[in-house]
């Protein structure tokens, strides 16, 4: 049961340009929703989040776009640095003290 | 910046034995939980835990799981059994009541052999 989905395993971007990182959902319950930043044998490390209030937020080069109609949201990482190349995981809660339901990821490696 | 730690880092196993991870979550949190990753897969949510007890748990988290806050500071995964499909890095989270976000420790490996 893939309630949150990132279709895209990986993606290559040249270092200054713009990441795009995409991620569906099919849960309608879901109301907030966060960007995680992975490196192998490494926790999660929160990147940025967006309630469903909202359409936009922006924290430094990292911007989360959410389309609710479409169940759609996407991080921008602008520019992309070498530093950026993880995994990136988009997760979705349904309330206050609920559990993150996480994606497969997308592996983002930025080149020089 | 305070963050979540976990011990041990690598934990190696006979299958049937029993196995206790150990989780700090940061100081004023309230709500902790468990995830765990099998490798190449996507992080699973096993249990939430807060006012002294288990809020939501998966499916994964059957007989053989408990969790517990022995004291104020620590948290803990037990697996009672070990099986080899346990091999996974285990994630403790914590968060604030009045936040969304969840908030990682570095993960234990727990390996089953």
């Amino acid at each position: 049961d893939q309630q949150v989905k990132q279709n895209s395993p990986s993606l290559s971007v040249q270092e200054g340009r713009i990441s795009i990182l995409n991620c569906d959902y099919t849960n309608s319950m879901f109301d907030y929703f966060l960007w995680y930043k992975k490196y192998p044998a490494e926790g999660p490390t929160f990147l940025i989040s967006i309630s469903s209030i909202k359409d936009k937020n922006e924290d430094g080069r990292f911007t989360v776009f959410l389309n609710k109609s479409a169940k759609h949201l996407s991080l921008h990482i602008v520019p992309s640095q070498p530093g950026d190349s993880a995994v990136y995981f988009c997760a979705a809660s349904d309330g206050t003290a609920s559990k993150l339901t996480f994606g497969t990821g997308t592996r983002l490696q930025v080149t020089l | 910046e305070p963050e979540v730690t976990q011990t041990p880092s690598h934990q190696v196993t006979q299958m049937g034995q029993e196995v206790i991870l150990r989780c700090v979550p940061i100081s004023n949190h309230l709500y902790f939980y468990w995830y765990r990753q099998i490798l190449g897969q996507k992080v699973e949510f096993l249990v939430s835990f807060y006012n002294n007890e288990i809020s939501e748990k998966s499916e994964i988290f059957d007989d053989q799981f408990s969790v517990e806050r022995p004291d104020g500071s620590n948290f803990t995964l037990k697996i009672r059994s070990t099986k080899l499909e346990d091999s996974a890095m285990y994630f403790c989270a914590s968060k604030l009541p009045s936040q969304e976000t969840q908030y990682f420790g570095p993960g234990t490996r727990l390996l089953v052999l």
